[in-house]
């Protein structure tokens, strides 16, 4: 089975660029996350989708980033524009079901951005 | 305070050694509990659930504690391929679609 894929693995980019993110989850998972890592630090959900529904954005900084997954399959995580701070990796994950208790979530191999 | 704690280490130990990792989280609501393993430049993959009564997988072995809302890892008989990040993971609210919530995890070194 085929696992998260992710593009570009890297990306440098200078501050106030703009910068999008692909990611394709396991084929029939309804639900993708976005997530945030900072060297040091543990991910941190940026957006979840359910389908092609959000589930919650709560920690998704709305003036500079967006994320769409139209058609409820392919996401793009966008930022416009970057800044220093958000250099770290984002990754994508997928679960099998719909949003719940105990779902395993499968991550991609993550983009690692670095904004100068 | 934050959602998930963990002793970020390192921990460094000999080969064949014991170690424990502790974890406590805030929201007592949580149903769901990990252990995450992250090696270094790669993406978190699941080591196990956790579950209330405790479990076992080989020499890893995953107790919870809802009282104290605290979960902890047991490597036994280390190996060097244990050398990783050990991120605890507790799941959300309801209201936020049972998210995840990563600890900043704990990192691992195994010698020889």
């Amino acid at each position: 089975e085929a696992g998260v894929a992710q593009s570009p693995r890297y990306k440098i980019i200078e501050k106030r660029q703009s910068v999008a993110f692909w990611c394709n989850p396991i084929s029939g998972h309804a639900t993708l996350y976005w997530y945030q890592q900072i060297l040091g630090q543990g991910p941190k959900l940026l957006i979840q989708f359910q389908n092609n529904g959000v589930v919650d954005d709560s920690q998704l900084p709305k003036d500079r980033f967006s994320a769409e997954r139209l058609k409820g399959v392919d996401s793009t995580l966008k930022i416009q524009p970057a800044k220093l701070e958000d250099s770290a990796v984002y990754l994508c994950a997928s679960s099998p079901t719909l949003a719940g208790v105990g779902n395993e979530q499968f991550f991609g191999p993550g983009t690692r951005l670095t904004v100068l | 305070r934050k959602e998930v704690e963990q002793d970020p280490g390192p921990f460094n130990v000999p080969e064949g050694a014991t170690v424990a990792f502790n974890c406590t989280y805030s929201n007592s609501a949580s149903q769901s509990f990990f252990w995450y393993r992250q090696d270094c430049r790669k993406e978190p993959k699941l080591l196990m659930s956790v579950y209330s009564s405790g479990n076992e997988d080989g020499r890893f072995t995953a107790q919870l504690n809802r009282a104290s809302q605290y979960i902890s890892l047991l490597i036994r008989d280390s190996k060097l391929s244990d050398s990783a990040t050990y991120l605890c993971v507790v799941n959300g609210a309801e209201g936020s679609g049972y998210a995840l919530n990563f600890g900043k995890g704990t990192s691992l070194l195994v010698t020889p």
